[in-house]
Formats: C-alpha cells, structure tokens, sequence
C-alpha cells in the first residue's frame, strides 16, 4: 500500500471527449509525476508538477495538461481523445525533485472508442 | 536519444533459481529505480540508487556508475516473484521525468 489513489479506475470515453483522471499523493508529497503506459510497452512521461506549478514535460501535445492542487490532489485533462490516448495513465509522488523514491498510484486504465 | 535498456525481455526459470536482470543506460544520471509491475498494472518501487549496492529480503540491486549498468538479483525465486520487472532511470536535469526500460517479463515456475 503506497498511499498514492488513483480514480477512476476504469473509465471509457468516445473519441472527441474530454476526460479527468486524479491522483491523490502521499501527504507532503510535493511532487507529483504523470505517465501513459500503452499495452505492451514502458510507461512514457507525460508531465511533473512541483509545488503546483509544472515542472518538466514529455513529448506530449498541448491537449494533455494537468493542475496539482495544495491538498497533494492532483489531476490530467485530456481533450479532443484520440484512439490512441487508450492506455493505464498512472501517477507517482515524491518529496521533491531530487530524484528519491517513487510512490505509484494502481493506475487509470482508459479506453477511447 | 538518451536510452534504457533492459536484459533480457522475457525470462523462465524454475522455482529456486538465481535470477539477473540487467539495465544499461545512455548518459550520467542522478537516480536508478528498479520497479515491479504485476498483471492489472500497479507499479512497486523495490530500489532507488545512485551507487552501490543494496539488499531487500530476497533482492538485490547494483549499479556501476562508470559502465552505466545496473542488475536486479532475486535469490531462491518463488513463483510469487512472477511480474514484469522496470528499470527506470531519472536523467541528470531530472525535470524530465523517469524515463523507463521495456521491462523484463520474469516467470518462475514451480
């Protein structure tokens, strides 16, 4: 049990839709990374957000965005779904940004149809 | 590109074995991280380094950071230790997030 919540577990959308996943960190996480594991591969990073103010993104376009709220909630928006936007969306805290251990949360499996 | 790469991608091997897994990364970096991942998709931290070595139970983990390789050692496997096995590694800026290996499919067998 890391403590890091992820809802909803499952979620199906159409194509076109918008859609929320939340991350609840560990409390005094400031950190708080996102990422998109296709079926099959490695997660990929998505974005970071540090102390509520994003800190660092992957390669991914401007339709996936992300606010990190001072509770250590946090949550990924992501419009205009595209079929392959269908992946487990998983978010992990840490304390900071110095590198230390990583808390997963079990993931938001999303499937666009 | 700055790279991950993990050996070997899939692994079987009877109940009791010594088992290795290698990861080989590109450039310096600042942290390690070696994860399990089971069926359904929740992802365990078992390791985070930066050098050395370090023993959990059954696991051990070593890094060298002069030839940018690291193992996962499990001793006395048991089925239960069947998942996919990550490394991870958090690049020198570290704002890039982790960048992840393809993982290493491990089944043990009874």
């Amino acid at each position: 049990e890391t403590g890091v919540t992820q809802s909803p577990t499952h979620l199906i959308k159409t194509r076109g839709q918008q859609v929320t996943l939340r991350c609840s960190s560990q409390s005094g996480h400031n950190t708080v990374s996102w990422y998109q594991q296709a079926l099959g591969q490695g997660p990929q990073f998505i974005f970071q957000y540090y102390r509520e103010e994003e800190n660092g993104r992957g390669n991914f376009p401007p339709r996936f965005s992300g606010l990190q709220f001072p509770n250590y909630s946090s949550e990924l928006n992501v419009n205009a779904l595209e079929l392959d936007d269908s992946a487990l969306y998983l978010c992990a805290s840490s304390l900071d940004l110095s590198g230390g251990e990583q808390f997963f949360g079990p993931g938001t499996r999303l499937t666009v149809l | 590109k700055n790279e991950v790469e993990q050996s070997p991608q899939n692994l079987t091997a009877q109940e009791g074995e010594f088992i290795t897994i290698n990861c080989s990364y590109s450039v310096g970096i600042s942290a390690l991280h070696w994860l399990q991942q089971h069926p359904g998709g929740g992802i365990v931290s078992l390791f985070m380094l930066s050098s050395g070595k370090k023993k959990h139970g059954r696991l051990i983990a070593t890094i060298n950071i002069q030839e940018k390789h690291s193992s996962l050692h499990i001793t006395a496997s048991h089925p239960r230790d069947s998942a996919v096995y990550i490394c991870a590694v958090l690049w020198g800026g570290g704002a890039d997030g982790l960048t992840f290996g393809k993982g290493t499919h491990l089944i043990i067998q009874p």
